[in-house]
């Protein structure tokens, strides 16, 4: 079975621009997550999404958007890229929401110029 | 705020040694805590999920444990090999929607 996708693998975008990560869950997965790792640190809680509602959200700007369609598949989207926006941008999925087992996908490199 | 944090940061070890990777927690209400391993530049691979109420899980030459009420668990590796050469990162789960990750230990096993 294949296990979470993720695309683009890697990205380079210029300050202020406007960027979308997309996201495949295991099937039958419902829930997906979004987490954002800086380089040496743990990855940090951007959203998670269940059956294409927000379950839950971290401690990140407005300019941090997402949605989940039918197909349970998401998309994470950064306006007015920053600097400090540079990381790797980590999806999780799982069966149901909130505290079943995480299993993630390999994630995309997001690099600000 | 649940606070997680990981020791030590970095570990070198022979071949062949057992070794013992440590987790700690500041809140104990917690579902469950995972351990992952993430290779350089690459996501996380699931090693072991601990529910609140177990006390270890073990898969292959990994064990876990856990003890809820000091806040602490631990990732025992047996007969260490180099392919085990990784970031182990704890993550706890609480009430929220969220895992809470640690910084990571830095492993390198030598041949």
């Amino acid at each position: 079975d294949a296990g979470v996708t993720q695309s683009p693998t890697h990205l380079i975008k210029t300050r202020g621009q406007h960027v979308t990560l997309r996201c495949s869950p295991i099937s039958g997965h419902k829930s997906v997550s979004w987490y954002q790792q800086v380089l040496g640190q743990g990855p940090q809680f951007i959203f998670q999404y269940y059956e294409k509602e927000e379950r839950g959200r971290g401690n990140f700007p407005d300019r941090f958007s997402a949605r989940q369609f039918p197909n349970y598949s998401s998309e994470l989207n950064v306006n007015a890229l920053l600097l400090g926006d540079s990381a790797l941008y980590l999806c999780a999925s799982s069966l149901g929401p909130g505290r079943d087992e995480q299993f993630f996908g390999p994630g995309t490199r997001l690099t600000v110029l | 705020k649940q606070e997680v944090t990981q020791i030590p940061a970095a570990l070198s070890v022979p071949e062949g040694e057992n070794l013992v990777l440590n987790c700690s927690f500041t809140d104990s209400a917690i579902y469950n805590l995972q351990w992952f391993r993430q290779d350089p530049g690459k996501g996380l691979t699931s090693l072991l999920l601990i529910q609140s109420s177990q006390r270890e899980q073990t898969s292959g030459r990994l064990n876990a444990s856990l003890d809820k009420s000091s806040g602490r668990s631990t990732l025992y590796i047996a007969a260490s090999q180099p392919g085990d050469s990784a970031t182990y990162l704890c993550a706890v789960a609480n009430s929220g929607y969220a895992l809470n990750f640690g910084k990571g230990t830095s492993l390198l096993v030598t041949p």
